[in-house]
């Protein structure tokens, strides 16, 4: 079975910019979460996507936004990069009722200059 | 303060020896808690989770919540330099939520 895949493994922008991360889920999985793992912080939520629709969201500005496909994967969008912007972006995906079993991919790792 | 708060080490020790490793939160509506093992530059591997208070264990791992002091560990027995990682512990709540709520991280490293 194949895991979640992440697109592109690497990202460099600079600030001002908008940046597009790609995420396909473990196949039978309807859930995709998104996390910003920065340096020191740990991972923390973005956004949660189920069935298409947007469920909930973290403590991020509305220049962090996504939507998810009938497919189930998913895309995360962050404009007007800053700098402390530069991260690491997992994506995460469950079954429909599993959500302790999120399961990650590799991230893309974006550098903001 | 963090919800939830890790040591983020870094803790050496020789192969063979027991780990512990612990994560202790603020927030009473926790319900689940997970481990997660991160090797460098990959991403987190859901290592075992549980449900409320008590144990579980899956081979050479052992998870352990104490709600009542807010505190889980996960031990992890005749360690092995494959288990050089860091460490994540998560968790959420039973309603609400379905993101989960990590700590920092404890990175090990086991020394052959």
């Amino acid at each position: 079975e194949a895991g979640v895949t992440q697109s592109p493994t690497h990202l460099i922008k600079t600030r001002g910019q908008q940046a597009t991360l790609r995420c396909s889920p473990i196949s039978g999985h309807t859930s995709v979460y998104w996390y910003q793992q920065a340096l020191g912080l740990g991972l923390q939520f973005l956004l949660w996507y189920d069935e298409g629709e947007e469920r909930n969201r973290g403590n991020f500005p509305p220049r962090f936004s996504g939507r998810q496909f009938p497919n189930y994967s998913s895309e995360l969008n962050v404009n007007a990069l800053e700098l402390e912007d530069s991260a690491l972006y997992l994506c995460a995906s469950s079954k429909r009722g599993q959500d302790n079993e999120q399961f990650f991919g590799p991230g893309t790792r974006l550098t903001v200059l | 303060q963090k919800e939830v708060e890790q040591d983020p080490g870094p803790l050496s020790v020789p192969e063979g020896a027991i780990v512990s490793l612990n994560c202790t939160y603020s927030n009473s509506a926790f319900q689940y808690f997970m481990w997660y093992r991160q090797y460098s530059r990959k991403g987190p591997e859901l290592l075992m989770y549980t449900y409320s208070s008590g144990n579980k264990e899956d081979g050479r791992f052992t998870a352990q919540v104490d709600k009542s002091s807010k505190y889980i560990s996960l031990f992890i027995r005749d360690s092995q330099p494959s288990d050089s990682a860091t460490y994540l512990c998560a968790m959420r709540p039973l309603t609400g939520a379905n993101n989960l709520f990590f700590g920092t991280g404890t990175r090990l490293t086991v020394i052959p």
